[in-house]
């Protein structure tokens, strides 16, 4: 099983750019989850998704962001324009068994905006 | 408003000693309650978990205390080995409710000296 898979691993971008992260869930999984981590708030959810379809989108902080999930394998999240404030790792995560189980993450995405 | 805390940002452990990694929690609907680990420039991966029926779990060096009336839950490890270092999530979720979600805190930086 290969797991998670986030790309890119790394994204350097300037502000005001359009910015494209992208996730492969485990096979199976029904839930998908998109987290940030900065070092003031931890590991912060954005938005999830069961069965493709987004649940809670309340910790999406503003506008610019915003997630699709067009099929089972396969998520973006897409910040529009980029702030430097955005800089931070932003994880996926996939579930099999429900929105409050064992969560298997990816390796991130360390985006710097400039 | 942060329902999960981690108030330690660091700590240091000699080989061999036990590890304490505290956290807090304030809703009191959590009834379940997880920890995860992670390595520099890997995600989060699961280590152990506790519901609220229960007092303690163990597994291996790992131990979770949860007291409830405090609203507080430990991981203990014994003995800490120096692959131990690494960041510790905890993170807590009102598990039976169909409309949460899990909650980390801000995270623990362990290191483990020889």
């Amino acid at each position: 099983d290969a797991g998670v898979i986030q790309s890119p691993r790394h994204e350097v971008t300037e502000m005001g750019q359009e910015v494209t992260l992208r996730c492969k869930p485990i096979s199976g999984h029904d839930y998908l989850f998109w987290y940030r981590q900065t070092m003031m708030r931890g590991l912060e959810l954005l938005i999830y998704f069961n069965n493709n379809v987004p649940i809670d989108d309340s910790g999406m902080p503003e506008d610019r962001f915003s997630a699709k999930m067009p099929n089972a394998s396969f998520s973006t999240l897409k910040i529009q324009p980029s702030e430097p404030r955005d800089s931070a790792v932003y994880f996926c995560a996939s579930s099999g068994q429900g929105n409050t189980d064992t969560q298997y993450f990816g390796p991130g995405t360390r985006l710097t905006v400039l | 408003d942060q329902q999960v805390k981690q108030n330690s940002p660091s700590l240091s452990v000699q080989e061999g000693r036990i590890s304490i990694l505290n956290c807090d929690y304030t809703n009191s609907m959590f009834d379940y309650f997880l920890w995860y680990k992670k390595y520099p420039a890997e995600g989060p991966t699961f280590l152990i978990s506790i519901s609220s029926i229960k007092d303690k779990n163990e597994d291996g060096r790992f131990t979770v205390f949860l007291n409830k009336s405090a609203k507080h839950l430990s991981l203990h490890i014994v003995p800490s080995q120096p692959g131990d270092s690494a960041v510790y999530f905890c993170a807590a979720s009102a598990k039976y409710s169909s409309a949460s979600k899990i909650i980390f805190g801000s995270g623990t930086r362990l290191s483990i000296r020889p």
